[in-house]
């Protein structure tokens, strides 16, 4: 099965500074990646996702980069705020036949982003 | 319709005890997701439903779980003879079909078996 590793898991910034997490992933079938952050008592959720036939995607502050050939996919965050502050996770996932067309994700352990005022 | 919605929020039960809980997904989402997360541990699949078919299980999911959605809307896990190992978050998530690559997460279940 799919195995995703992700690193750090504490990463501490000044507010302004950037933020990269970075993921890697075993199983070469994968293509969807998605990056979620969950707060405090909170559920997951979802932020940013990539698909495979795509290398970089940005949203506002927000970017992820995926190299399929390196098995390896990082979220960017720039400009942190203190409001970023929270655990965020990256998942790998192939699209399942036994699961009717749905993707299942793996999860990586997290990060637990804190960002300094 | 505001999001994924679960009942009951925080559960505590003695060891032995059986818990249900409960999953509203986005009412035009017709694929439902349950996941168990323990501390320090990203979310693992338990379970999943199209409609009201089951269509995948999880070999982290124990003959003492079951799960069901009978009419394709809400769904329920219940855990029978809770043990302390069962003590985690259970988080639930809704997709649609057409796009059935983003889930959207439930606030979770937080369970602790004493």
């Amino acid at each position: 099965g799919e195995n995703v590793e992700q690193h750090p898991s504490t990463l501490s910034v000044q507010e302004g500074d950037s933020a990269v997490i970075k993921c890697t992933y075993s199983d070469s079938a994968s293509n969807y990646f998605p990056w979620y952050k969950q707060e405090l008592g909170k559920g997951p959720q979802l932020i940013i996702d990539i698909r495979s036939n795509v290398g970089e995607k940005k949203d506002q502050r927000i970017a992820v980069t995926l190299n399929k050939t390196a098995k390896h996919f990082s979220l960017h965050i720039t400009e942190t705020q203190p409001e970023d502050s929270a655990v965020y996770f990256c998942a790998a996932s192939s699209k399942s036949h036994a699961s009717g067309g749905s993707y299942i994700p793996t999860f990586g352990r997290g990060t637990s982003l804190i960002v300094h005022p | 319709d505001t999001g994924v919605s679960q009942d009951p929020r925080h559960k505590i039960t003695k060891r032995g005890q059986n818990v249900t809980f409960r999953c509203d997904p986005i009412s035009e989402h017709n694929r439902l997701y349950w996941y168990r997360q323990t501390l320090g541990q990203g979310p693992e699949f338990l379970t999943y439903f199209q409609n009201e078919a089951q269509l995948e299980k999880s070999r982290l999911l124990s003959d003492r779980f079951s799960a069901e959605r009978p009419k394709g809307s809400f769904s329920t896990l219940e855990i029978q003879r809770t043990e302390q190992g069962d003590s985690a978050m259970y988080l639930c998530a809704s997709s649609a079909s057409g796009s059935s690559y983003e889930q959207y997460f439930g606030p979770g279940t937080r369970l602790t078996v004493t």
